[in-house]
């Protein structure tokens, strides 16, 4: 069966320190991966999303970055963090076509 | 554009009394509807989904939603709930053709005893 890991569970960062968050798939090939973010109290926000190894859509300009180095990896970075960038961070994968997706457990960070 | 509005972000019920959370969407395209619910700092689990067919979706734990497409709505119930069941739940719409999940606020359902 398919699993969805990420990682840290949690991150507290200063303003202005880098960040990497990492989300990993197992049990599935080429997969659609997506980051979103959770503000408090708010719904989700897609961040970005990739059909495949390099290939990246932004879906809002921002101060962040996403990379996907293997096919089952999908980083969110940031050169520098802002005090908007804290929130719950998730992790989503789907398969082909299939209309569903499926979310990690995602990582909640605090920007002081 | 696609749009998806939850028209109550608090839903307070007391233990086995029934429930209803409201999602209501706009598109120009055939859709498919979620909806997820999320428990206290944890990721979003699916609760049940509409692709096509029957209107009356049924869901885990006991959950169903029904599709009205002359309402563009996709409203949730249970008939009895339950303590666990205080969460926050969203629901979503997925425009055909696209890989992109379109998110509600959220409602938020607490369960009293």
């Amino acid at each position: 069966s398919q699993t969805i890991h990420q990682w840290p569970a949690t991150l507290v960062q200063p303003v202005g320190s880098p960040l990497s968050l990492e989300c990993t798939v197992e049990g599935t090939s080429n997969p659609n991966l997506y980051w979103y973010r959770q503000a408090a109290g708010r719904g989700l926000q897609l961040l970005f999303y990739s059909v495949g190894i390099g290939q990246i859509s932004s879906e809002v300009p921002q101060n962040l970055s996403a990379s996907r180095p293997q096919d089952r990896q999908f980083i969110l970075s940031s050169k520098k963090l802002l005090l908007s960038d804290s929130g719950f961070y998730l992790c989503a994968w789907s398969v082909g076509s299939s209309e569903t997706q499926y979310f990690g457990p995602g990582t909640r960070l605090l920007v002081l | 554009a696609q749009s998806v509005t939850q028209l109550d972000s608090q839903v307070p019920v007391f233990e086995e009394a029934p429930v209803e959370l409201r999602c209501n969407y706009s598109s120009s395209v055939s859709v498919y509807l979620f909806w997820y619910v999320q428990y206290p700092n944890q990721g979003l689990q699916l609760l049940l989904k509409y692709l096509s067919g029957s209107t009356l979706v049924k869901g885990i734990n006991g959950f169903e939603a029904e599709f009205n497409k002359s309402q563009t709505s996709f409203h949730l119930r249970k008939p009895s709930v339950h303590i666990s069941d205080t969460a926050e739940y969203f629901c979503a719409v997925r425009p055909g053709g696209y890989n992109k999940l379109i998110f509600g606020a959220g409602t938020r359902l607490a369960v009293h005893p």
